[in-house]
């Protein structure tokens, strides 16, 4: 069962461009996390949220999370190439022992 | 510093054939886990351990053995290869629990014909 759902799936924008990623889940989360993938290596941490209602600013990428701890965005202001990459979103559950990635969210950036 | 070190990074294996997938940190970290990434479904949950002597099942753990001898090490065994488990692995370890942040592995690229 997939319980986090990111959208959208696949994002291709011009360099410049501000776009936003969603992660969406009928469950509550503990904490919630974002990473960035890129191709062939292991997904690496941008940031981990904790409360409802949370914002979190890292450089030109910022963070929210939901006010009932459901679920997240990611927002970034005037893409650069160097951003494109496989963007993660993982929830913790209660315990916090298991995390629970959404679908994954591709995006390029054209120069 | 190494961090998380995952061996082999690509193996193919036929059908039925058995292996183990290696995975040592050298962070001290408490929590480790592994996961399987398939395209258009994020990463799944394995198998994961709190600390050495204890493994516990994730969402998807059939076909797959863990155990977790020494804090540094945690290997994933397939017993009957099948093709369904071709897909990229991931190791990944964090200090304690309750959402700490996962470092993880490059990933060992598994394909099974």
């Amino acid at each position: 069962t997939q319980l986090l759902e990111q959208s959208p799936q696949f994002l291709s924008i011009q360099e410049g461009e501000n776009l936003t990623v969603y992660c969406n889940s009928s469950s509550v989360f503990s904490s919630l996390q974002w990473y960035r993938q890129e191709p062939g290596e292991g997904p690496v941490l941008l940031v981990t949220v904790v409360t409802g209602g949370e914002v979190k600013k890292l450089k030109r990428l910022t963070f929210q999370f939901g006010d009932a701890r459901k679920d997240s965005s990611l927002h970034i202001t005037a893409a650069q190439p160097g951003d494109t990459g496989l963007y993660l979103c993982a929830g913790a559950g209660d315990t916090g022992n298991q995390f629970y990635f959404g679908t994954g969210t591709s995006l390029t950036v054209i120069p | 510093n190494a961090g998380v070190t995952q061996t082999p990074k690509f193996q193919v294996l036929k059908t039925g054939q058995s292996m183990t997938l290696q995975c040592a940190q050298d962070m001290n970290h408490e929590y480790m886990s592994w996961y399987r990434q398939d395209p258009g479904m994020g990463l799944r949950l394995i198998h994961y351990s709190v600390g050495a002597g204890i493994t516990d099942q994730g969402e998807v753990p059939n076909g797959y053995n863990v155990s977790r001898s020494t804090t540094e090490d945690f290997p994933l065994r397939l017993l009957s290869a099948a093709p369904s488990q071709t897909s990229v692995y991931f190791c990944a370890s964090s200090y304690g629990q309750k959402g700490q942040p996962q470092h993880f592995g490059d990933g060992t690229r598994l394909s099974i014909l």
